[in-house]
């Protein structure tokens, strides 16, 4: 198994409201990443997490909250959404967070915050 | 603070031709750089690696150069196709945080038939 799964592909939801987004990958990565991307704009990093730990937060709003359950497992959970946060989350995964590792993407949640 | 630019947004070409974009950077001297490809609505897909010591990456119909005199890389696709039609995104190492990328603003190429 080769890729990065997210579910689900879109969701729309309420600024009062709660959901989760998923990312697995069954690569054996050890690193695991959100990233946030706006139309026209470059993917922005917002959350690395190494060996489950997190290690790299953006100074992401504290309404977006992530969570490693496992190696294999990344979430991200949002709560109080602010339309602006409508974009494309991607996750990503990389055998470890050091030098010279390629990134694997999937395919995105496209979020819309009514 | 680091800076990367892809000088074009857009970029329109014939089929069967070179594809040539670019990607400088500056106040930084990067290990490596990274280019990937973005179709619409969907996450980049990895291309090819070139590290600072390589002058030149070849895969298949593309090419990187790197050069860190001028900080620049260049993206060549040769016997460009329709198919090749996307956002080339070029990515470099966050300062400090090896593996953690920042990324260009990306091209769009435009390969017409």
């Amino acid at each position: 198994d080769t890729e990065v799964t997210q579910t689900p592909k879109h969701l729309v939801m309420g600024m009062t409201n709660k959901k989760s987004l998923k990312c697995e990958q069954h690569m054996g990565h050890r690193a695991m990443y959100w990233y946030k991307q706006k139309a026209k704009k470059p993917p922005e990093l917002m959350f690395v997490y190494s060996y489950e730990k997190l290690s790299i937060n953006e100074s992401v709003p504290s309404r977006f909250s992530p969570e490693c359950p496992n190696s294999s497992l990344l979430n991200l959970h949002l709560h109080a959404l602010q339309p602006e946060d409508s974009a494309l989350y991607l996750c990503a995964s990389s055998p470890r967070d050091i030098s010279y590792n390629e990134q694997f993407f999937g395919p995105g949640t496209r979020l819309t915050v009514l | 603070s680091q800076k990367i630019e892809q000088n074009s947004e857009a970029l329109n070409i014939q089929e069967g031709k070179t594809a040539t974009l670019t990607c400088n950077y500056t106040n930084y001297s990067p290990a490596y750089l990274q280019w990937y490809r973005q179709d619409p609505g969907r996450g980049p897909v990895f291309l090819l690696l070139i590290r600072e010591n390589e002058k030149e990456k070849r895969k298949e119909r593309l090419k990187v150069t790197f050069d860190t005199t001028l900080k620049q890389s260049l993206f060549h696709i040769t016997a460009s196709q329709p198919a090749d039609s996307a956002t080339y995104l070029c990515a470099l190492p966050r300062t400090g945080s090896q593996g953690n990328l920042i990324f260009g603003k990306g091209t769009k190429l435009s390969v017409k038939p």
